[in-house]
């Protein structure tokens, strides 16, 4: 079983701070995916990094791929209230077998930005 | 062009019972995946339908079927509800069959089992 795990898995900051969220598994993955999820919707996707050690900005988002495709990390500069979601990663084209098919989500970082 | 739907948006059901819930798939797009997204948790794939065959399934019993219709959309069946199967439950559309296809997910239909 591929897992991915996130941390934190709450986080409540100020706005105009920055923060860190965190992506790690024990299997490599061929990519990674970054999704935000509001509610009473459906995850809508910021990103997919493909490379090992690949860094894509979107506006104040940045997001890394580990050099080991193992793990990813979600920066936020300057977080705005407008940000507040669950933020989810999902690995595709795992190792095991059949998923190259499916996404592995993680649990989720439920982030509130405080005005 | 109209994005991915999902009927109905909440349904409640006590345990044995069947439901089925319904996906509209973008237009365009062949491929429909079904998640199950336990409150608290990131959504878990259930199975994946191309082209009206399953295409795919991940760690779910058989009493979690599917079909998808000639013009895409899809159903998403479970017979036998338990209290564990209270979930929301997303599908999502894509324009092929792989992980790597960008998947656009439906608002999805939140089932309480009492």
């Amino acid at each position: 079983t591929q897992l991915l795990e996130q941390s934190p898995q709450f986080l409540s900051i100020q706005e105009g701070e920055n923060l860190t969220v965190y992506c790690n598994s024990s299997s490599v993955f061929s990519s990674l995916q970054w999704y935000r999820q509001e509610p009473g919707e459906g995850p809508v996707l910021l990103v997919t990094v493909v490379t090992g050690g690949e860094v894509k900005k979107l506006k104040r988002l940045t997001f890394q791929f580990g050099d080991a495709r193992k793990d990813s990390s979600l920066h936020i500069t300057a977080a705005q209230p407008g940000d507040t979601g669950l933020y989810l990663c999902a690995g595709a084209g795992g190792i095991s077998s059949g998923s190259a098919r499916q996404l592995t989500f993680g649990s989720g970082t439920q982030l509130t930005v405080l005005p | 062009e109209t994005g991915v739907t999902q009927s109905p948006t909440h349904l409640i059901k006590t345990r044995g019972q069947q439901v089925t819930l319904r996906c509209s798939s973008q237009s365009g797009h062949n491929t429909v995946s079904w998640y199950q997204q336990a409150l608290g948790q990131g959504p878990q794939f259930i199975f994946q339908y191309y082209r009206e065959e399953e295409n795919g399934r991940g760690n779910f019993p058989p009493r979690f079927s599917g079909l998808q219709f000639p013009n895409y959309s899809s159903e998403l069946n479970v017979n036998a509800l338990e209290l564990d199967d209270s979930a929301l439950y997303l599908c999502a559309s894509s324009p092929g069959t792989s992980a790597y296809n960008e998947q656009f997910f439906g608002p999805g239909t939140r089932l309480t089992v009492l």
